[in-house]
């Protein structure tokens, strides 16, 4: 079972700051299979990344991933407030086929 | 604009099943698998299972003795029944569609529904 594990499990930053998210996985995992969520408190999970770094539809530019095998980020360039919100990855594949990580939650400093 | 609605009882009594539908609006449940997601009050998401209209499906090994999910193609809905519940499975639980063009993310989800496992 791939497990994926992503830190700080908080991140407390500024509007405007860089913020940069980690998710490493305990397998190699196919770039691209690796997906970012957004979920912020009281609504569904939003996609945001898929493949590791193709930005979904409507996805602003400041978001952007990387990375490959077991070590994959999230950056968002300059953070703005509606972009406080807790952060997944995911991977698809191996069995069990969907598994997310614990995620990390990027607050207001 | 695909949408996805769940339905079903908020309050399930210990040792029941616990039954969802997801109905799917905005395109046809025959392009895609559709998957179940849970999150328990204040943690992160696991995934349940996935379906295609074709029946096929895939669980977590950690639910897969309790799980099942069907789909009725003529309603474009999808159904999870969790048997044996206890308290541990008090979650919102979410449905969602995996897009295999985007690299088979989950690019739509239902608001989700909240489901109290108590008597």
């Amino acid at each position: 079972e791939i497990v994926l594990t992503q830190s700080p499990g908080t991140l407390s930053l500024s509007p405007g700051e860089r913020a940069t998210l980690s998710c490493r996985a305990s397998q190699t995992v196919s770039s691209s299979y690796l997906i970012w969520y957004q979920q912020k408190p009281g609504q569904a999970p939003r996609l945001l990344i898929y493949g590791a770094s193709s930005r979904a539809t409507g996805i602003p530019d400041r978001f952007s991933g990387s990375g490959s095998g077991t070590d994959f980020t999230l950056t968002i360039s300059r953070l703005e407030p509606e972009d406080f919100a807790v952060y997944y990855c995911q991977q698809y594949g191996r069995s069990p086929r969907v598994t997310f990580g614990g995620g990390t939650k990027v607050e207001i400093k | 604009q695909v949408q996805l609605q769940e339905s079903g009882p908020g309050l399930v009594k210990p040792s029941e099943t616990l039954s969802l539908t997801c109905t799917v609006s905005g395109d046809s449940i025959s392009n895609y698998y559709w998957s179940w997601i849970r999150q328990p009050p204040g943690k992160g998401l696991e995934w349940i299972g996935y379906i295609h209209y074709s029946g096929s499906t895939s669980y977590n090994p950690s639910l897969k003795s309790r799980v099942t999910i069907s789909v009725d193609t003529s309603k474009n809905q999808f159904s999870l029944n969790l048997s044996s519940v206890t308290a541990a499975d008090t979650a919102m639980y979410y449905c969602a569609r995996h897009n295999p063009v985007l690299w088979w993310c989950l690019d739509f989800w239902g608001q989700g529904t909240l489901v109290t496992a108590s008597s």
